[in-house]
């Protein structure tokens, strides 16, 4: 029984730089979310799929943040321009069926942008 | 303004002792779960409470809803250095909110010294 994964687990870059982080939900998982994580705080909601469809975006996700889904397996998250700001932890979840609560995690990738 | 509040943030304590955790908000929810994260992982689902006054035990672990849902408490008896880890309730189905998008607490860090 395979969880969520994800890749890379960790990433450093430079200011300016784009960055893309992939996440494999558990095979039979219709739905797929993101959420950022920042020191000394909880998750922060960002984007959510059902199938490849994206349902909703956090305010958080600016112009420079983009994910997809394409056929409704993996998903990316692609942060064009990294700001400092934008060092945190990256977290996926997933899950299925009529409750949308029971959120799986995967292990994160962690982002640090010098 | 957070709306999931958590307490107490820290809590260090010898093996051995109870502890009990709060998760308080003015806001309804559907359903409160809580996670359990370690550093540099993702945060792992222990239990989802959905009714009002509902109480789940986990083997040392005791969970509570409240009466309103707005609030909920983790108790933790003869706590074990294994219990040690970051404590996050996250809320689902906020009255008039998303149903995909999870708010999180900040967390309760807690340490168990043998």
């Amino acid at each position: 029984d395979t969880g969520v994964s994800q890749n890379p687990r960790h990433k450093i870059t430079k200011r300016g730089q784009n960055v893309t982080f992939r996440c494999d939900p558990i095979s039979e998982h219709n739905r797929l979310y993101w959420y950022r994580q920042t020191l000394g705080q909880g998750p922060e909601f960002l984007t959510y799929f059902q199938n490849e469809a994206q349902l909703e975006k956090s305010r958080l996700l600016s112009d420079r943040f983009s994910a997809e889904r394409p056929k409704g397996s993996f998903s990316t998250l692609e942060i064009q321009r990294t700001e400092q700001g934008d060092s945190a932890m990256y977290l996926c979840a997933s899950n299925w069926g009529p409750s949308y609560n029971e959120q799986f995690f995967g292990p994160g990738t962690r982002l640090t942008v010098l | 303004t957070q709306l999931l509040e958590q307490s107490p943030q820290f809590l260090s304590i010898q093996e051995g002792e109870n502890l009990t955790v709060y998760c308080n908000s003015s806001s309804v929810f559907s359903s409160l779960q809580w996670y359990r994260q370690e550093p540099g992982e993702g945060p792992v689902l222990l239990v989802t409470v959905v009714t009002g006054g509902e109480v789940k035990k986990l083997k040392r672990l005791t969970f509570q809803f409240g009466d309103a849902r707005k609030d909920s408490s983790l108790h933790i008896t003869a706590a074990q250095p294994g219990d040690t880890g970051l404590y996050l309730c996250a809320g689902a189905g906020r009255y008039g909110g998303s149903q995909g998008n999870l708010i999180f607490g900040k967390g309760t860090k807690l340490s168990v010294k043998p």
